[in-house]
């Protein structure tokens, strides 16, 4: 089955900076990548999400690349504000079958 | 995107008891799912709620401690049965709509006691 790995597990920024989170999946079937964040007592919300057929996806100031070859995705939040602190996780999927990265706690300090 | 609600938002329960989540979508949707996630943790996916059938387990779930009901396309419920405090978790219920892209609820946090 598939194997999503994402790191890195924590990650902490000044505002303004960028921050990328990268994960790698293992079954070459996979054609869809979503990106959730999840805030403290919240369900995770989708911010983004990617398919095989493109390399990159940009929505103002978060974009994800996907490089299929190497089987790895990276979410990149530029500009970053206080708001943009949560818990980040990445999705592998092929045919409703979604499999999860472990999640990477971000912090913005201002 | 859907408008997803779940009943309780949270609850505090006694160790042997039995508790029903409810999931709420406000439009017919083809799947839904149940995920639990441990403190800390990331999403582990319990079962497909599958309308007028039986749920679909994943490994290291059963039917006799997680019973699935999905009687609609807009509802399930999932029941936490005799409950110990390794149950303490987040149970979210999601939904796709089309081609893969899948939702989530809010959340129920059980804490057992």
């Amino acid at each position: 089955g598939e194997n999503v790995e994402q790191h890195p597990s924590t990650l902490s920024v000044q505002e303004g900076d960028s921050a990328v989170i990268k994960c790698t999946y293992s079954d070459s079937a996979s054609n869809y990548f979503p990106w959730y964040k999840q805030e403290l007592g919240k369900g995770p919300q989708l911010i983004i999400d990617i398919r095989s057929n493109v390399g990159e996806k940009k929505d103002q100031r978060i974009a994800v690349t996907l490089n299929k070859t190497a089987k790895h995705f990276s979410l990149h939040i530029t500009e970053t504000q206080p708001e943009d602190s949560a818990v980040y996780f990445c999705a592998a999927s092929d045919r409703n079958d979604m499999r999860f990265g472990a999640g990477t706690r971000l912090t913005v300090k201002p | 995107s859907a408008v997803i609600s779940q009943k309780p938002s949270r609850d505090i329960c006694q160790r042997g008891t039995s508790l029903t989540i409810q999931c709420q979508v406000d439009s017919q949707v083809t799947m839904m799912f149940w995920y639990r996630q441990q403190p800390g943790q990331s999403l582990t996916l319990i079962a497909t709620a599958n309308q007028g059938s039986e749920a679909t387990y994943e490994s290291g779930f059963v039917i006799d401690k997680f019973p699935i009901s999905r009687p609609n396309l807009t509802f399930s419920t999932l029941t936490v049965s005799n409950m110990s405090p390794e149950d303490s978790s987040i149970y979210l219920c999601s939904v796709v709509y089309s081609q893969e892209t899948q939702y989530f609820g809010p959340g129920t946090r059980l804490l057992v006691l």
